[in-house]
Parts: C-alpha cells; structure tokens; sequence
C-alpha cells in the first residue's frame, strides 16, 4: 500500500526555538496533504489543508504564523511550530491523498513534540 | 458540533466473539466513510470504506454497515483478536480529497 513517512517520529525541543517536521509521501504523489494534531484522549484535530504549490489552507483557531506550513513538491510537506511553547506539545500527523484517488487518505507514523 | 460521532468511548470484548463498533453522522453531504485503527503513539492506518451508494463492505475478518437513512455505520470485526485492541476512528468525507472527519475514537480492548 501507499506509505506515507514523517520525520522526525520524535523531538525535544527548548521553549522558544522552532521544530520543522516533515511528511513526505513515498511511492505515489499527493496534490494535497493535511496536517492533524492529537491530543490525549481526543480526536484528531484538522489543523490545516496543504496543497501543492499554493498557500496552505488553515481550520479556525490554528495561528498559521506559528504553524508553517510549506508544500513545495507533489512528494513532500512540512509543518514548521515556530516559537514552541510547551503548550505545542502533541503528537502531529500529516496525512496524504493520493492525486487522482477517491479519497483514501494515507497517514504519516506521527511526530511527538516536547517542549521543554 | 460533532459532524461524527462516536458515542462509546470504549468497548471490551472477549477473543473469539464479535466486535460492533458504532458511529452516527450528521452532515447528510458526507458520501465516503472510512474505518481507522490507531495504536498508541502510531499514526492511524486504515482498515475498511465504504461509499454511500453501497449499504456494506467486507473484507476479511472486517464489515463496515452503513445505514443512509439513520445516518449510522458500525464496523463488526469477527472473531475479535487480542491484536485487535487498538482505538478506532470513523471518519467522513464528502466528494473524495476532503479532510476527513474523524469520530472520537472508540478504545478496543479485546481481552483474551
């Protein structure tokens, strides 16, 4: 099946720094790409819309200065938290759709954030 | 507003018997649902769809119901399996590459 690999699976950072993790979709291109956010014992939380090419769309409530995100190739996503608070702390996942697809999504393994 | 709906945040079922996992929807737009399995500190992977225009899917051990009219889906996993233990997410969609709309979770546990 479609893989869809996020890096990195873990990190630590110091409050105030910036943290990039990055979703890339291996085998198979994906126009658009999304951004979730989890937190403990709650659903996914859709972040934001990343397409191709073109600026990321945002959900409400979600600060896109301080969640950058940038779609530059068919393969690849990155969602940089800048100015990381502890607060920030969560397990993001990136999810892909295949071009051309009916809509099967392809989940990243999850990144979990600390900060410290 | 919860647009899906997953009413039991948990469910415990003996291996070996059947496991019914339920989700209601609102949004009569929705024509795509999806069933997703999470382990801990994994991203979900999928497990089974369906499209409106069917009523059932199955695929192995694995049936998604839906029901239009009642707005309703389960998923009904036999015979359960310790490795089944995991939570799973329903999730909606309308019209293909849209976000997903995903349920709260329902937490597995299959007890052997």
């Amino acid at each position: 099946g479609a893989v869809v690999s996020q890096h990195p699976s873990r990190v630590i950072c110091k409050s105030g720094t910036s943290v990039k993790i990055e979703c890339r979709s291996l085998d198979f291109q994906a126009t658009t790409m999304f951004w979730y956010r989890q937190f403990p014992k709650q659903s996914l939380m859709l972040m934001a819309t990343s397409n191709e090419g073109s600026k990321a769309t945002y959900e409400q409530g979600v600060e896109k200065d301080k969640f950058l995100i940038n779609h530059a190739s068919l393969t690849l996503s990155t969602l940089t938290v800048t100015s990381a608070h502890p607060e920030d702390s969560s397990f993001y996942i990136c999810s892909a759709a295949r071009t051309g697809g009916v809509g099967e999504l392809f989940f990243g393994e999850g990144s979990r954030l600390t900060v410290l | 507003d919860q647009q899906v709906k997953q009413n039991s945040p948990s469910l415990s079922v003996q291996e070996g018997r059947i496991s019914i996992l339920n989700c209601d929807y609102t949004n009569s737009m929705f024509d795509y649902f999806l069933w997703y399995k999470k382990y801990p500190a994994e991203g979900p992977t999928f497990l089974i769809s369906i499209s409106s225009i069917k009523d059932k899917n199955e695929d192995g051990r694995f049936t998604v119901f839906l029901n239009k009219s009642a707005k309703h889906l389960s998923l009904h996993i036999v015979p359960s399996q310790p490795g089944d233990s995991a939570v799973y997410f329903c999730a909606a969609s309308h019209s293909g590459n849209t976000p997903l709309v995903f349920g709260k979770g329902t937490r597995l546990s299959v007890i052997a």
